[in-house]
Parts: C-alpha cells; sequence; structure tokens
C-alpha cells in the first residue's frame, strides 16, 4: 500500500535554482525520511524528522513537516548537476510500537540542467 | 566507516530456481530490513531482522524467507523463482530496539530471472 505521494512527479530546473519536492501521506507516523536514489543505486538517507519537529536543516537541504496536513516539503537550495537523481520520501507506520516499515511513496525525479 | 554491503551486485536466474542475498550492516547495527524495488510498484518493505529475529515481514509470499546471524549480517532467499521478482532487492540497517532511527541503504543487488 502506498503511503505518501510525492509532487511533482519530474522536475527539471537550471543549476543554481532551487528545487522543492512535496509529499504526503495518508496515516499518522513517528517520522518522515527524505532519501536520494541515484540512477540504479542504493538509497541514500538524507534526513529523518521526527513527528513533534517542524524543520530540518542539512547543508543545502531543509526539510518541513506539517502534521495537521499530513504533508512535507524538501527544499534544495542553489543546486548542482549532481543532484539529479530521484527523492523519495518514506514514513514509518506510524501508532504504538515500532514495526520496522518504512512506505515509500513513488518518488520525484529531478534534472539539474548544467 | 564502511556502509551496508550487499552481494551480489547482479544476479542472473532462470524460472524455478532459488537466489540467495547477502547483506553486511554497518557496524555496531543490529536491524537490517529488506526491501523489492520492481518496475511500476516502487519500493516494498519484505523483512525485518533484529538480534537474530525476525521482527516483521510484508505482503510476500514465503518463498521469500530469510535469516540474520550472529554477526548482524543477513540473507535473503527466494525459492521457487517467478519473472516477477526481477527487480532491484536494498537492503538496509539501523541501530536495532529503538524507532526513530534512520535506515541506511545498500546500493542493492539486482536480480534478473529469464
Amino acid at each position: 500500500s502506498q503511503q505518501g505521494e510525492e509532487d511533482p512527479q519530474a522536475l527539471s530546473i537550471q543549476e543554481g535554482e532551487n528545487a522543492t519536492m512535496n509529499c504526503s501521506y495518508k496515516t499518522s507516523i513517528n517520522n518522515l525520511q527524505w532519501y536520494r536514489q541515484n540512477s540504479g543505486r542504493g538509497l541514500v538517507h538524507l534526513i529523518l524528522i521526527r513527528s513533534n519537529e517542524r524543520e530540518k536543516h542539512s547543508g543545502r537541504l531543509r526539510v518541513t513537516l506539517d502534521t495537521s496536513k499530513k504533508s512535507s516539503s524538501l527544499l534544495i537550495t542553489a543546486s548542482r548537476a549532481a543532484d539529479t537523481a530521484s527523492y523519495f520520501c518514506a514514513t514509518d507506520a506510524g501508532g504504538s510500537g515500532n514495526t520496522g516499515k518504512l512506505i515509500f511513496g513513488q518518488g520525484t525525479t529531478l534534472q539539474v540542467k548544467p | 566507516e564502511a556502509g551496508v554491503t550487499q552481494s551480489p551486485t547482479h544476479l542472473i536466474k532462470t524460472r524455478g530456481q532459488q537466489a540467495t542475498l547477502r547483506c553486511s550492516p554497518i557496524s555496531g547495527h543490529t536491524s537490517v530490513y529488506w526491501y523489492q524495488q520492481a518496475l511500476g510498484l516502487g519500493l516494498q518493505f519484505l523483512l525485518w531482522y533484529d538480534e537474530g529475529e525476525e521482527r516483521n515481514r510484508g505482503n510476500f509470499p514465503p518463498r521469500f524467507s530469510g535469516r540474520q546471524f550472529p554477526n548482524y549480517s543477513s540473507e535473503l532467499n527466494v525459492n521457487a523463482l517467478e519473472l516477477e521478482d526481477s527487480a532491484l532487492y536494498l537492503c538496509a540497517s539501523s541501530l536495532g530496539g529503538v524507532g526513530n532511527q534512520p535506515q541506511h541503504f545498500g546500493d542493492g543487488t539486482r536480480l534478473s530471472i529469464l
């Protein structure tokens, strides 16, 4: 079952511009994570934001979380060609207990043109 | 610090055969997770192992099984392979026993069924 829905599905920008990707989910969560995947390779963990947090930063990345709207956004500032990849949000199953299961969205494909 | 390592990188099998995929977690991580990324289906949770025990299982048939060894490495076994098992299989690890921990992924094993 799909928990997260990413928007847009694809995004093409010029180097130096900012990129914003959005994620919506359906049920309550304990945390939300963002990952990057370069073509055909593994996932790189970017940021984990807990349900009681509203914003987190890591370098050029900024993640926001709005639990009332069940949505999150990932902002990449001053994009580089090397940021070209697919970006996924993933939520835990929420509720009590730790299920170990992450539920992924379908991802946003970002292309940064040099 | 070495990341999550998976072997082999590629595996080619025919229908009906059995496949074994291996994963070594990050040092100090006791939890290992397996995910399947098939075309058109996205990332799907398969299994979670912690301290040698299976803790949770996704919606996959019993021919998908695995185990975790005393050194916390893990194996995923897929029996009676079917064409639709062709996918990228990703292993992740995290600190075990508590929630809100990021899962760190390896580069995956690409399984092709002929």
